[in-house]
Formats: C-alpha cells, sequence, structure tokens
C-alpha cells in the first residue's frame, strides 16, 4: 500500500526556536493534512494543502504542498511549550478502496522552556 | 456540542475476553473509522464505513470486527483472536469519502490485555 515517510521521529528543542518537518511518499496524493495529537487525546486537524505548490498558514504554522505532490512540509515559528505532542501528516490518494487517507509515522515534538 | 465521544477512555481486559468499544457521533457524517495506534508508531486503519449498514477492512482488520446499524454508531469489538490487542483506539468521522479527506477524531480509548 501507499506509504508516508515523516522526518524526523523526534525533536527536542529550545523554546522560541523555529521548527521543520517534513512528509515524502513515492505515490502522489491530492491532499496533504497535518495534524497535532496531544498526549492521550485524539489528533486535531491544523492545516489542510489542497492543490500542488500551495503554502498555507495558520497562526504560527506554515506547510506547503510540494509541486510533486509526493511531499509536505510543516514548519513552526517561534515555538512555545504547548506546541508539544505528535504531528503527524495524512495524505489523501486514491487506492483500490478509494479516496483514502494514509498517515506518516508521526513528529514528537518536545519543548524546552 | 458536536463531535466525538468515545468510551471507555481506558479499558483493561484479561485475555481471551471480547471487548467492545463504543463510537458515537452527532455530526451527521456519513464515513466513519477505527484506528489503531501503538507507540511511536502513525496510525493503521482498521475497519471503515462510508454508510449505514456496510463497512469494509482496512489495513489490519484480523482479529476485528465492526457493525454500522446507525449512522451515529460504529462500534468495534477487538475479539480474543486479535493477538496483540493493547493499544490506543482511535475512532474518526467524515463527512463523506471521495471528498476532501478531513477527518474528526475521538478522544481515543485506551486498551490495556493484562
Amino acid at each position: 500500500g501507499q506509504q508516508l515517510n515523516q522526518s524526523p521521529q523526534s525533536m527536542f528543542i529550545q523554546e522560541g526556536e523555529d521548527v521543520s518537518m517534513n512528509c515524502t511518499s513515492s505515490s502522489i496524493f491530492n491532499t496533504w493534512l497535518w495534524y497535532k495529537q496531544d498526549p492521550g487525546e485524539g489528533p486535531v486537524l491544523l492545516i489542510a494543502l489542497y492543490k500542488a505548490g500551495e503554502l498555507t498558514s495558520n497562526g504560527r504554522l506554515t506547510a506547503q504542498f510540494g509541486t510533486t505532490r509526493k511531499d509536505s512540509f510543516l514548519n513552526i515559528s517561534a515555538s512555545i511549550p504547548s506546541d508539544v505532542g505528535i504531528y503527524f501528516c495524512a495524505g489523501l490518494g486514491w487506492n483500490n478502496a478509494g479516496n483514502m487517507l494514509t498517515f506518516g509515522g508521526g513528529t514528537r515534538l518536545m519543548v524546552k522552556p | 456540542d458536536g463531535g466525538i465521544t468515545q468510551s471507555p477512555k481506558y479499558l483493561f481486559r484479561k485475555e481471551g475476553q471480547n471487548v467492545t468499544l463504543s463510537c458515537e457521533q452527532n455530526l451527521n457524517h456519513d464515513a466513519m473509522y477505527w484506528y489503531r495506534q501503538d507507540p511511536g508508531q502513525g496510525l493503521r486503519l482498521i475497519y471503515y464505513s462510508q454508510i449505514v449498514n456496510d463497512f469494509q477492512k482496512g489495513d489490519i482488520a484480523e482479529g476485528y470486527s465492526v457493525s454500522r446499524e446507525k449512522k451515529e454508531s460504529f462500534p468495534l469489538t477487538v475479539t480474543s483472536a486479535q493477538k496483540n490487542p493493547t493499544a490506543f483506539y482511535l475512532c474518526a468521522s467524515a463527512p463523506r469519502t471521495g471528498g476532501i479527506g478531513e477527518l474528526f477524531f475521538g478522544e481515543g480509548s485506551r486498551l490495556t490485555v493484562l
């Protein structure tokens, strides 16, 4: 099946630093989504990208849909302690079952005050 | 408030027992999904349902069963055939399949087999 490679797997940064994470795939996706999961909770949608080359911001978060449609990145500027959590990318693509989401393995972000 | 409710949040089970996890949504969404999450790993799809009385296997359906008798409800049964059931289970819903794919997640149920 389709697979997403998300990196890095974990990051430990100082408060105030910028963060960058990305997802790559050998398959083309029609939509890229970025979710954040707080400990013990379900993921919450942060940003959705619908067109190749699209760059979208949500506060301190910026995400881009790669022009090849096989990758996406998420940047967080000026990190704060509440940014701690696991960030997942997800790609929406077509397979035998129709349009389905494929999730990356997640990036665990830890922020030191 | 509209949303997805999963229960119980924590569940302990002895080996050999079946257990059912509840998922209810009042968002009027057509599609519902069950995912499994293991530590340090991404979300893996167990089952999904596009409409009432219909559901499809995901990537790791073995040892699990579901039903979709009502639009609002999509319970997951973890059977004794599931060899490694200890995990965090997430239910999600979406307005429709084949669309933009934005899932809304519940808060999860953590199952521990003793």
